[in-house]
């Protein structure tokens, strides 16, 4: 089937521990990106990459680190998070057949607590 | 920046009924895409619009956009309560091809 998956779904940690969220496509996918959803702001991009090795920073990339070392996979890295971090995380990707912001895919999203 | 700006944030209509929602941006797009989000889970795409096209349809949706006014409307025909979920548009602006940027979309409820 073909899917977006991230992990963990929850995770509720404390300010400063490093935590990584993983997000990986089984459709052969260049594009991929990260967003963060929270109620009043809707959606907002993180960072994006449109291939292997070649990442972009979006609206509110303060605070995240990405890497892009395989097709498939795009974690998303908090060094180092604090409370206002918090939120609900998406990832998603997007066929190169059709452009690099045509149709975006997206995983079932996690769901960040900072304490 | 936000680049999306939907209208209205919130609508409540009666099953049958058609729902109307609508999204302003502010510069010059390839193409305007709408997606569905059933509470608190991943976003559904719906359909695409190109900058050069000016009306869509995918079986009860129906997308207009309007470059000239920067501005595209979603129709849900004969809604359902399934329908029920929030709305979002979002914005492949033209030189930024990497980027997405997503309204604050509309929350629909369908009641049966």
């Amino acid at each position: 089937e073909a899917q977006v998956t991230q992990n963990p779904r929850y995770l509720i940690t404390v300010t400063g521990k490093k935590l990584t969220v993983t997000c990986s496509q089984n459709m052969n996918h260049e594009y991929m990106s990260w967003y963060r959803q929270d109620p009043g702001l809707g959606l907002r991009q993180i960072y994006y990459s449109m291939n292997v090795e070649v990442t972009d920073k979006g609206d509110v990339p303060e605070g995240y680190k990405v890497s892009r070392k395989e097709k498939r996979n795009f974690p998303l890295i908090l060094e180092s998070p604090s409370p206002n971090q918090t939120s609900l995380y998406f990832c998603a990707s997007s066929s190169p057949r059709t452009g690099r912001t045509d149709t975006q895919y997206f995983g079932p999203g996690t769901r960040l607590t900072v304490l | 920046s936000q680049q999306g700006e939907e209208d209205p944030q919130a609508l409540s209509i009666q099953e049958g009924e058609n729902a109307t929602m609508n999204c302003s941006y502010k510069t010059s797009i390839n193409n305007l895409q709408w997606y569905r989000q059933n509470s608190g889970r991943g976003l559904v795409h719906l359909i695409l619009i190109r900058s050069n096209e000016r009306e869509k349809h995918s079986g009860r949706l129906r997308v207009t956009l309007d470059t000239s006014k920067k501005s595209s409307s979603l129709l849900i025909t004969a809604s359902r309560a399934a329908d029920t979920a929030s709305y979002f548009c979002a914005t492949a602006a033209i030189g930024n091809t990497g980027k997405l940027i997503f309204g604050q979309g509309t929350t629909l409820q369908v009641k049966p």
